[in-house]
């Protein structure tokens, strides 16, 4: 079954407790990306990625980093996590630039 | 700047009715717009795309309008029915870019 996984689907943190979560496709996408979903903000892309090897930061990136080192893993860093990154993240992916995006279950942050 | 909106947080229409969701861009750079579908606790799925070349696209009950001198974009729904009750983005990107830009999302209601 073709799907985006993320894990995990539900994480309680605090302040600066570096913490990663986990993307990956098995649909052999190049294009891979992070979005945040708050309330009234609708989603926000933080992080892409054209292939491996290669991101760029979207409309968010501040207090975030990314790995690409496999075409399947896209992998979501908070080094040093903030309240203010409390929110509802997802993954996606599509075959290229402007196609339809699959997007994961979503993982639901929260940072105390 | 919001450069995609979705200016109605809320829709309800009686089932059988026609649902039109509405969404606004300022950006005349942006040449591929989609829409997506949110049930809760899921990640956003794929609904129906247009390119800037074309002013209609339909896919069954779903029609997509695009009205390139307005930068307006509308979502129909004929007929409704109470399955379609979720919260619905709109989403902008333009050629050469990676950025999807997303709308806050409308919740449509189908009352049975």
């Amino acid at each position: 079954e073709a799907q985006v996984t993320q894990n995990p689907r539900y994480l309680i943190t605090v302040t600066g407790k570096k913490l990663t979560v986990t993307c990956s496709q098995n649909m052999n996408h190049e294009y891979m990306s992070w979005y945040r979903q708050d309330p009234g903000l609708g989603l926000r892309q933080i992080y892409y990625s054209m292939n491996v090897e290669v991101t760029d930061k979207g409309d968010v990136p501040e207090g975030y980093k990314v790995s690409r080192k496999e075409k399947r893993n896209f992998p979501l860093i908070l080094e040093s996590p903030s309240p203010n990154q409390t929110s509802l993240y997802f993954c996606a992916s599509s075959y290229g630039q402007g196609g339809e995006q699959y997007f994961g279950p979503g993982t639901r942050l929260t940072v105390t | 700047d919001q450069q995609v909106k979705q200016n109605s947080p809320s829709l309800s229409v009686q089932e059988g009715r026609i649902s039109i969701l509405n969404c606004d861009y300022t950006n005349s750079m942006f040449d591929y717009f989609l829409w997506y579908k949110k049930y809760p606790a899921e990640g956003p799925t794929f609904l129906i795309s247009i390119s800037s070349i074309k002013d209609k696209n339909e896919d069954g009950r779903f029609t997509v309008f695009l009205n390139k001198s307005a930068k307006h974009l509308s979502l129909h729904i004929v007929p409704s029915q109470p399955g379609d009750s979720a919260v619905y983005f709109c989403a902008a990107i333009s050629s050469g870019t990676y950025k999807y830009i997303f709308g806050t999302g409308t919740r449509l209601k189908v009352l049975a």
